[in-house]
């Protein structure tokens, strides 16, 4: 079936450090990737949309410039967490979609869980 | 405003038996619906969907039904196994390629051997 591979798992780093987390996809070419966030005991939260070779479409309330999301090819996206503060601790993580207008699920990374100290 | 809705934060269920996982949701417009599985510190599992012209989706031992009148949608585990113990999120979306899935609040089900 089709794989995401999210790297890194872990980061624990100091506040004011800036964070970069890979989403790829191995088996599909991925037109459509999702980065989610979520606390604890929580649903995922959308935060962006991005689209190969075009700017991530960010949900209502997340900093644009704070996350920052590069979707260079059909197979790997980055979240760039730029100087993170400790309330940016959580779980995030991918998804992708192969293309087409068929109806085909989402697949996700194993996310990345983030804490700054 | 939660446009998918999953009013039962937790399950129990004895092992064999049936679970049954509950999904409600607003938005007319979504025609395209999901079950994923999640374990904790790791991402949601596809498990089983199902489009708004079909009323069930049948795959082992997981069967999605989905009534359209009622905006409600559920999740069948028979027989449910101690392996499927985790939280279950119903997602729905318009039928659009680029369209993000919305998820609802996830329901953990605990299966006791």
């Amino acid at each position: 079936g089709a794989v995401v591979s999210q790297h890194p798992s872990r980061v624990i780093c100091k506040s004011g450090t800036s964070v970069k987390i890979e989403c790829r996809s191995l088996d599909f070419q991925a037109t459509t990737m999702f980065w989610y966030r979520q606390f604890p005991k929580q649903s995922l939260m959308l935060m962006a949309t991005s689209n190969e070779g075009s700017k991530a479409t960010y949900e209502q309330g997340v900093e644009k410039d704070k996350f920052l999301i590069n979707h260079a090819s059909l197979t790997l996206s980055t979240l760039t967490v730029t100087s993170a503060h400790p309330e940016d601790s959580s779980f995030y993580i991918c998804s992708a979609r192969g293309g087409g207008y068929s109806n085909q699920p989402q697949h996700f990374g194993d996310g990345t869980r983030l804490s700054i100290l | 405003d939660q446009q998918v809705k999953q009013n039962s934060p937790s399950l129990s269920v004895q092992e064999g038996r049936i679970s049954i996982l509950n999904c409600d949701y607003t938005n007319s417009m979504f025609d395209y619906f999901l079950w994923y599985k999640k374990y904790p510190a790791e991402g949601p599992t596809f498990l089983i969907s199902i489009s708004s012209i079909k009323d069930k989706n049948e795959d082992g031992r997981f069967t999605v039904f989905l009534n359209k009148s009622a905006k409600h949608l559920s999740l069948h585990i028979v027989p449910s196994q101690p392996g499927d113990s985790a939280v279950y999120f119903c997602a729905a979306s318009p039928n659009s390629g680029n369209t993000p899935l919305v998820f609802g609040k996830g329901t953990r089900l605990s299966v006791i051997a």
